[in-house]
């Protein structure tokens, strides 16, 4: 699988824009790039994927670059509720016989202010 | 509509003995995933079903075994628990199929303690 690169922590404050970031270099052409938190004592919730263009959905939004090496998890207005871990995860959409499978690395922990 | 639903909740075992956890899909969900979480580490994936026949496998010894019934629910089995095994266990779920990438649900989980 490919791997996935986040720092280990992020703060931010309550209603101002956060920007988490993701590298992937080693990125496949049928890689997806796929974002899910995990809030304390709840299993992942899924947030966003993406697979060239930038999406947007009424969680957040994902910008991927250009070459698709990094991508950035975008929350325009953090509230206390989204404290919790961001895991970037790659899943390759050709399937074979670990389709089913997402590779969790460590995450990105968001601290949120009041 | 009803999320994925797992069962117990918590759970204490001591060590030796075989535990059984359950899992509900979303309805419509063909696809169930396990995944097994340690305190602070990200969740690791055991095994998929869908379809009840297995469709991936990951790096867990023989003392893990699962099976998925006909109305998609689906069980984890571990047998000869050990001090290792305590974690938090993740049923996901999902619409399934071949060479897809569907978004996957997760439950609460069930924590699962051996003394």
């Amino acid at each position: 699988d490919a791997k996935t690169t986040q720092p280990n922590s992020m703060e931010s404050n309550e209603e101002e824009p956060v920007h988490l970031p993701c590298n992937h270099s080693t990125i496949s052409g049928t890689d997806y790039i796929h974002w899910y938190r995990q809030l304390p004592s709840q299993g992942p919730e899924y947030v966003i994927h993406g697979l060239t263009s930038n999406v947007n959905n009424r969680m957040a939004s994902l910008a991927i670059a250009e070459d698709r090496k990094s991508s950035t998890l975008i929350l325009h207005r953090a509230t206390l509720r989204d404290a919790a871990v961001y895991y970037c995860i790659l899943r390759d959409a050709a399937g074979g016989t670990s389709y089913g499978k997402l590779t969790f690395g460590q995450g990105t922990i968001l601290t949120v202010h009041p | 509509d009803a999320g994925v639903t797992q069962s117990p909740t918590h759970l204490i075992k001591t060590r030796g003995q075989h535990v059984t956890l359950r899992c509900s899909p979303i309805s419509g969900h063909k696809s169930v995933s396990w995944y097994q979480q340690v305190l602070g580490q990200g969740p690791q994936f055991i095994f998929q079903y869908y379809e009840k026949e297995e469709r991936g496998r990951g790096n867990f010894p023989d003392r893990f075994s699962a099976r998925q019934f006909p109305n998609y629910s689906s069980e984890l089995n571990v047998n000869a628990l050990l001090l290792g095994d305590s974690a938090l266990y993740l049923c996901a779920s999902s619409l399934g199929g071949y060479r897809t990438y569907q978004p996957q649900h997760f439950g609460d989980g069930t924590r699962l303690s051996i003394l």
